[in-house]
């Protein structure tokens, strides 16, 4: 089956750095991607699409150079938390589409994110 | 506007109950795809089942169930003869838009021994 794997799967850094989280779809190529984000005991939230080769298109309310994202590549789509604070702290998983079929989508493992 | 309420925000049962999950969702789409995932505390979002808007066709695999009625826009999960490992937050899914998913606030299910 389709695999889609984040990296890293959790990561703990300071208040005001950057740190960059990977979504790769490992056998499979994928035009889009999706970003979630998941507070502690909440639901998922989508945050943004990310497009192969364009810019990504982001929901409301979701500050986009903030949380920078790059899909440079059919497998590849990078998430970047900007200047990183402790509200930042929280579960993002991304998924993928299915380029052939453009009808499936997998979900990565998740990156649990600690801002301290 | 796309919507899934799960009202049941967490349920507790013992070993060998049955219990079902209920989910109802809103949509103007004629055509949509619901879901089920189990959230384990490991994080992953584990893929339980997927049904188009036009398959109203409940769906047995092995001790998990889906009851879809489009009249009553419910999607209920039901687990018979729970057991320890079904514990876990249970969301409900639809898919809209180009492959985006809007989610339910999930319902974490505790089963005790």
């Amino acid at each position: 089956g389709a695999v889609v794997s984040q990296h890293p799967s959790w990561v703990i850094c300071k208040s005001g750095t950057s740190v960059k989280i990977e979504c790769r779809s490992l056998d499979f190529q994928a035009t889009t991607m999706f970003w979630y984000r998941q507070f502690p005991k909440q639901s998922l939230m989508l945050m943004a699409t990310s497009n192969e080769g364009s810019k990504a298109t982001y929901e409301q309310g979701v500050e986009k150079d903030k949380f920078l994202i790059n899909h440079a590549s059919l497998t590849l789509s990078t998430l970047t938390v900007t200047s990183a604070h402790p509200e930042d702290s929280s579960f993002y998983i991304c998924s993928a589409l299915l380029i052939i079929s453009n009808t499936e989508a997998f979900f990565g493992q998740g990156t649990r994110l600690t801002v301290v | 506007a796309q919507k899934v309420t799960q009202a049941q925000t967490e349920i507790s049962v013992v070993e060998k109950e049955d219990v079902t999950l209920d989910c109802v969702y809103e949509t103007r789409d004629t055509t949509y795809y619901l879901f089920w995932y189990k959230q384990p505390p490991s994080g992953e979002l584990v893929f339980l089942i997927r049904r188009n808007s036009f398959d109203e066709q409940n769906e047995i695999s092995g001790r998990y169930s889906w009851n879809f009625q489009k009249s009553t826009s419910s999607f209920n999960f039901t687990i018979t003869a729970s057991q320890v490992v079904d514990s876990a937050v249970y969301f409900c899914a639809l898919r809209y838009n180009f492959n985006k998913f809007y989610f339910g606030s999930g319902t974490k299910l505790n089963v005790k021994p």
